[in-house]
C-alpha cells in the first residue's frame, strides 16, 4: 500500500458529462501529480501541485482542471468528457515535490466513457 | 521534446532464466532516469532513480544500470512474483514532470 488513496475506483458515464476525481496523498508530503494512463499513449503527465498551488503542467487538456487544497487533498475535474478520455487516471504524491523525488502512486481510477 | 523507449515490449522468461530489459532515451539535461513496476490494477511502484552515466543500483535480483543513451534494467535468475510490467522514465532539464516510455510486461513462468 503506497498510502495514496484515489476514489472513485471505477467511473462510467457519458459524453458530455463532467466528473471528479479525488486524491488523498501520503502523510506528509506536500506534492500531488496527476498522470493519464492509456493504451496508445502510456502515462502521461497532466499536472503537479505543491503545498496548494499550481507549480508544472504537462498535456494537460483545457477541458480538465485541477486544485489541491488546504488540507492537501487534490481534485482533478474533468468536463465535456468525450470517447477519447476513458482511461486510468492515477495520482501520485511526494515530500517536497523535487525532480527527483520518487513518486508514490495510488491505485487510479479507470474512467470510462460510453 | 524528452522521449523514452522501452524494449522488448513484452517478454516472457522461464522461471531462472536471466535477461534484460532496455530503455533508450533522449533528452535535453538529464536530471534522472526511473525504473518502476506496475502490477495489474495497481499505480507504479518506484524501484531505482539513476542520475549519470556508469551508474548502477541493485535491489534483489534487479540491477539498474545506465548509459549516455541507454538503461538497462537486469533481471538474475527471476521468480514468478517478479512478473509485471516495467517502466522506464526521464526527467529532462526543460521539461516538467516525467517522461514514461510505454513498458516492457515481463511474464516469468513457473
Amino acid at each position: 500500500d503506497s498510502g495514496v488513496t484515489q476514489t472513485p475506483k471505477h467511473l462510467i458515464t457519458a459524453t458530455g458529462q463532467r466528473v471528479t476525481l479525488r486524491c488523498s496523498p501520503r502523510s506528509g508530503d506536500l506534492s500531488v501529480y496527476w498522470y493519464q494512463q492509456s493504451l496508445d499513449q502510456g502515462l502521461q503527465f497532466l499536472i503537479q501541485y505543491y503545498n496548494g498551488e499550481e507549480r508544472a503542467k504537462g498535456n494537460i487538456l483545457e477541458r480538465f482542471s485541477a486544485q489541491q487544497f488546504p488540507d492537501l487533498h487534490s481534485e482533478l475535474n474533468l468536463s465535456s468528457l468525450e470517447l477519447g478520455d476513458s482511461a486510468l487516471y492515477f495520482c501520485a504524491s511526494s515530500v517536497a515535490g523535487g525532480a527527483n523525488e520518487k513518486l508514490f502512486f495510488g491505485s487510479g481510477t479507470q474512467l470510462s466513457v460510453l | 521534446e524528452d522521449q523514452v523507449t522501452q524494449s522488448p515490449e513484452a517478454l516472457r522468461l522461464q522461471e531462472g532464466e536471466s535477461s534484460s530489459l532496455n530503455c533508450s532515451y533522449t533528452v535535453s539535461g538529464l536530471r534522472g532516469l526511473f525504473w518502476y513496476r506496475q502490477d495489474p490494477g495497481k499505480g507504479p511502484e518506484f524501484l531505482f532513480t539513476l542520475y549519470s552515466a556508469g551508474e548502477e543500483k541493485e535491489k534483489e535480483r534487479l540491477k539498474a544500470t545506465l548509459t549516455k543513451k541507454e538503461s538497462f534494467l537486469h533481471i538474475t535468475a527471476p521468480k514468478p512474483e517478479d512478473s509485471a510490467t516495467y517502466l522506464c522514465a526521464v526527467r529532462g532539464g526543460g521539461a516538467d514532470g516525467l517522461t514514461f516510455g510505454k513498458g516492457t510486461h515481463l511474464i516469468i513462468q513457473p
